[in-house]
């Protein structure tokens, strides 16, 4: 079964700054997905960034962007610029695509963005 | 565009109770998915569907059931309620090609 770590229960940034979220995965799987979710305070499970396990170049959205080191089964989270609406609990999720498409998701990272 | 809609946003049941968590997609996505996330925790998976009729258990079925008798709607079942289910319960659906998991509001649950 495929497991995903993350190692930082909770972070803070000041605002305008950069920080790094981090995870790690346990799988056989050569081919899947692996993904970040924002939770703010309303509940809202909301999709930040994807990658694609086959594809070598780190997924960008804005100010969101991955470190994929296949090999080393790590899956980083850098928010560039970090803005107060930044606030929420980020979820790191490990999916195998073509089957069931269930996700398997890390216990959280609570990131503050402080004024 | 709706999306996924759950309902209700909260409950209080007492022990022993019974209860349906309503799901409904308009996506016509044919994977559906229920979680549950506890307090300080991420989502663990309870049950899934890839298609109207065809339902299977996830991490975490014990207590519940489902049903997938259209492919817009995945009703969750609680039968007999119990302080372990105390929780807040998410529905999402996908499609087969596009991974991407939309998810819906939520529902709080709490047994007492």
């Amino acid at each position: 079964a495929q497991t995903v770590t993350q190692s930082q229960p909770e972070m803070s940034v000041q605002e305008a700054e950069t920080v790094t979220l981090s995870c790690t995965y346990d799988t056989s799987e050569n081919n899947y997905y692996l993904f970040w979710y924002k939770q703010p305070p309303s509940r809202q499970m909301i999709l930040v960034i994807r990658q694609e396990a086959y594809k070598q170049q780190n997924a960008t959205e804005n100010r969101f962007s991955v470190n994929f080191q296949k090999a080393a089964k790590s899956f980083s989270l850098k928010i560039s610029d970090s803005q107060l609406g930044d606030t929420a609990m980020y979820f790191c999720a490990f999916m195998k695509p073509y089957n069931n498409n269930d996700m398997r998701f890390g216990a959280g990272t609570r990131l503050t963005v402080k004024p | 565009n709706a999306g996924v809609t759950q309902t209700p946003k909260f409950r209080i049941l007492k022990i022993g109770q019974s209860m349906t968590l309503q799901c409904t997609q308009d996506m016509n996505h044919n994977y559906m998915y229920w979680y549950r996330q506890d307090p300080g925790m991420g989502l663990k998976l309870i049950y899934y569907s890839v298609g109207a009729g065809i339902t299977d258990k996830g991490e975490v079925p014990n207590g519940y059931n489902v049903s997938r008798s259209t492919t817009e709607d995945f009703p969750l079942r609680l039968e007999l309620a119990a302080p372990s289910q105390t929780s807040v319960y998410f529905c999402a659906s996908s499609d087969r090609v596009n991974t991407e998991a939309f998810f819906g509001q939520g529902t709080r649950l709490t047994v007492v």
